[in-house]
């Protein structure tokens, strides 16, 4: 497609509940990112892939939070046994190429319009 | 990565200028500043970039003073659509470093 698509754009889930959160991202890109945003907050860096490795999941929160993409493509979030403070928007990014780069435009992220996760 | 300082907030009459600074006195040789912004309920756009140079595209201008402490993103004519939060974000290249948000300058643009 044309961006990076996320779904669902919005989720209410009960306390405990588990959730996925799924990323499409642009067609032939190598590296995909996901960032939390809190209200009122910048987003923050949870984990990136390279295709289909996870090279970087420093950012995530607790080991309640699991992010795949297993063929390289679409990668899938999820939140087990959520909590209130889960609550937030989740983004998902991608590029072209593989982070690292010597290239300086290889740092160019594309973002999704994100989902928005309600823990009630 | 080097961290940034920008003012929290700033107003812009349509069709003026729109001069957002950005300071980031630690950074060093190999990061690049970025600029990127967010619009009420959608995801971060990227702006531009640049390394020392000033950089120009259809969308913005960068300048970047001599020492590279500090920079400008300038929108020669603000319109409304303008109004978002506007990130500086300081990046080393030959790294597989994320990009890490501040929370930016809330610019909003006015009639």
């Amino acid at each position: 497609g044309a961006g990076v698509s996320q779904s669902p754009r919005y989720k209410v889930a009960k306390r405990g509940q588990d959730v996925a959160l799924r990323c499409d991202p642009i067609s032939g890109h190598v590296s995909l990112f996901w960032y939390q945003q809190a209200l009122g907050q910048g987003p923050e860096f949870l984990t990136y892939f390279q295709n289909e490795a996870q090279l970087d999941k420093s950012g995530l929160p607790s080991d309640r939070f699991f992010a795949e993409r297993p063929e390289g493509s679409v990668s899938t979030l999820k939140i087990q046994r959520t909590q209130q403070e889960d609550s937030a928007v989740y983004l998902c990014a991608s590029s072209l190429r593989v982070q690292g780069g010597l290239a300086s435009g290889a740092n160019v992220l594309t973002f999704g319009a994100g989902s928005r996760l309600t823990v009630l | 990565d080097a961290k940034t300082t920008q003012p929290p907030s700033m107003d812009c009459a349509e069709g003026r200028a729109a001069n957002l600074p950005c300071n980031h006195s630690t950074i060093s040789g190999n990061e690049y500043v970025y600029w990127y912004r967010q619009i009420h309920s959608q995801g971060p756009q990227y702006i531009i970039h640049g390394l020392k140079n000033n950089e120009t595209n259809e969308m913005a201008s960068l300048i970047i003073t001599e020492d590279r402490k500090s920079s400008t993103l300038i929108l020669p004519h603000a319109t409304l659509r303008d109004t978002a939060v506007y990130y500086c974000i300081v990046r080393a290249t030959g790294t597989a470093s994320k990009l890490t948000f501040g929370t930016g300058t809330r610019l909003q643009v006015t009639l």
